[in-house]
């Protein structure tokens, strides 16, 4: 079991770029989420899925998309990147009824 | 809305003392109530829960108990180790889905 992966690690964008940040998980899990973490904020939810083709808003959805054809992959779009889009972006997944998340390694965004 | 607070960090203890983090909440309903810790470098992983009033949440020496009456959650563990550093963050998910409120980590730093 791999578990979640995310990639790439880090990443560097210029304003106005876009790009795909990655996310996959080998568990079975129905539920997936994304998250940012901040300084300061802890994490908030950005998107989540509940299943292949079911997706919804969290927290601070503006700016970013999803889409869940699988219920391996989970990939999250960023349609034109900001400065205040820099953060460390968490994949997780849930095993339903046992309330553990299981995270990925993060990846480090930053936008100039 | 849904909260949780943190006690801020960081944290410097020596190693073999005791540790206490402090977490309260808000909440609509009845949470279930959650420790994660993330390590240097890496995603944040359930360290302990607890889904009902005066359940105690426990693992790797660490243990928190579920105080509906002072809407409480903290961490302690009696003698840290160097090991032990790392961010942690209290965390609570209410109704019948997987939507997690985290606060905002408390990191702890150990010396020897």
């Amino acid at each position: 079991n791999a578990g979640v992966t995310q990639t790439p690690k880090f990443q560097v964008l210029k304003t106005g770029q876009s790009m795909t940040l990655q996310c996959a998980q080998d568990m079975n899990h129905e539920y997936m989420s994304w998250y940012r973490q901040d300084p300061g904020m802890g994490l908030r939810l950005i998107h989540y899925s509940v299943g292949a083709g079911i997706t919804d808003q969290g927290e601070v959805p503006n700016g970013y998309n999803v889409s869940r054809s699988t219920t391996e992959d989970f990939p999250l779009r960023l349609l034109s990147a900001a400065p205040s889009q820099t953060s460390v972006y968490f994949c997780a997944s849930v095993r339903d009824r046992s309330h553990e998340q299981y995270f990925g390694p993060g990846t480090r965004l930053t936008v100039t | 809305g849904d909260s949780v607070t943190q006690m801020e960090g960081p944290v410097t203890l020596s190693e073999e003392a005791f540790l206490t983090i402090n977490c309260t909440y808000t909440a609509t309903g009845y949470p279930s109530l959650f420790w994660y810790v993330q390590y240097p470098g890496e995603g944040l992983q359930l360290l302990l829960k607890a889904t009902k009033a005066d359940d105690k949440g426990s693992n790797k020496g660490f243990e928190a108990t579920y105080r509906k009456e002072t809407t409480s959650f903290h961490l302690e563990k009696g003698s840290v180790q160097v090991s032990d550093s790392a961010v942690y963050f209290c965390a609570l998910k209410t109704g019948g889905g997987n939507k997690l409120t985290f606060g905002t980590g408390t990191q702890l730093k150990v010396e020897l």
